[in-house]
């Protein structure tokens, strides 16, 4: 089946502009996570959503960084007036939402590389 | 401090060895998981192998396999026959806590260069 898909692949902005990456989960997977890595650096958590449980928020490195999930499926994450700090790239993941075990597993998208100028 | 410590910035291995990557963990929790993932120059992150802290196996995954000792806190992976293709970042994570949506931690990786 299609995996996690993120939009766009690449972006490249100004600094102070507005900046929106999208991720589709897998099919069934109702947990979805978001993930920064810079370059040659572990990935750091940013966000992630469960069902209909509020989001936890807690990686979110500023105010200036926001996402939401529309329906329990696609989510957006968004970074208004962007820093060069920001330039990363951004990585998807969603799993089962009540798995236990390797049933937990997030399965990541391909990212989006975001370079601010 | 570190949950996850990857000491081995780069490795380089011969073609056809087996291959350990190192990774420790810092966690006050009894249930807890630990992945491993591959990431190729492409990018993407490819889930390889997993071990519960109650498995009382070593998880293994084809030529993956996960030297787990829980009571040194290490989750190394081996690598056995290594190939080109096992060139990469290896990245070890853990989930603390009960099952279902949680965060991983991740260490800051080892890349893997196999030499012909």
């Amino acid at each position: 089946g299609a995996g996690v898909s993120q939009s766009p692949s690449n972006k490249v902005t100004e600094k102070g502009k507005d900046v929106e990456l999208r991720c589709d989960p897998i099919s069934g997977h109702t947990a979805l996570y978001w993930y920064r890595q810079s370059l040659g650096q572990g990935l750091e958590f940013l966000i992630y959503f469960q069902g209909n449980s509020a989001p936890d928020k807690s990686g979110l490195p500023s105010d200036r960084f926001s996402a939401e999930r529309t329906g329990g499926s696609v989510s957006t994450l968004t970074i208004q007036r962007t820093q060069q700090e920001d330039s990363a790239v951004y990585l998807c993941a969603s799993s089962l939402e009540s798995g236990t075990g390797v049933a937990e597993t997030q399965y990541f998208g391909p990212g989006t590389r975001l370079l601010v100028l | 401090a570190q949950k996850i410590t990857q000491t081995q910035p780069g490795m380089f291995v011969q073609e056809k060895e087996a291959v350990t990557l190192d990774c420790t963990y810092d966690t006050s929790d009894q249930s807890y998981g630990l992945f491993w993932y591959k990431q190729p120059s492409s990018g993407e992150m490819i889930f390889l192998i997993y071990q519960g802290s109650y498995d009382e196996q070593n998880a293994t995954e084809g030529r993956y396999s996960l030297n787990f000792q829980k009571a040194r806190k290490s989750a190394n992976l081996v690598i056995s026959a290594s190939q080109l293709g096992d060139s990469a970042m290896y990245f070890c994570a853990m989930r603390e806590g009960l099952g279902g949506a949680q965060k991983l931690v991740f260490g800051q990786g080892t890349r893997l260069t196999i030499n012909p």
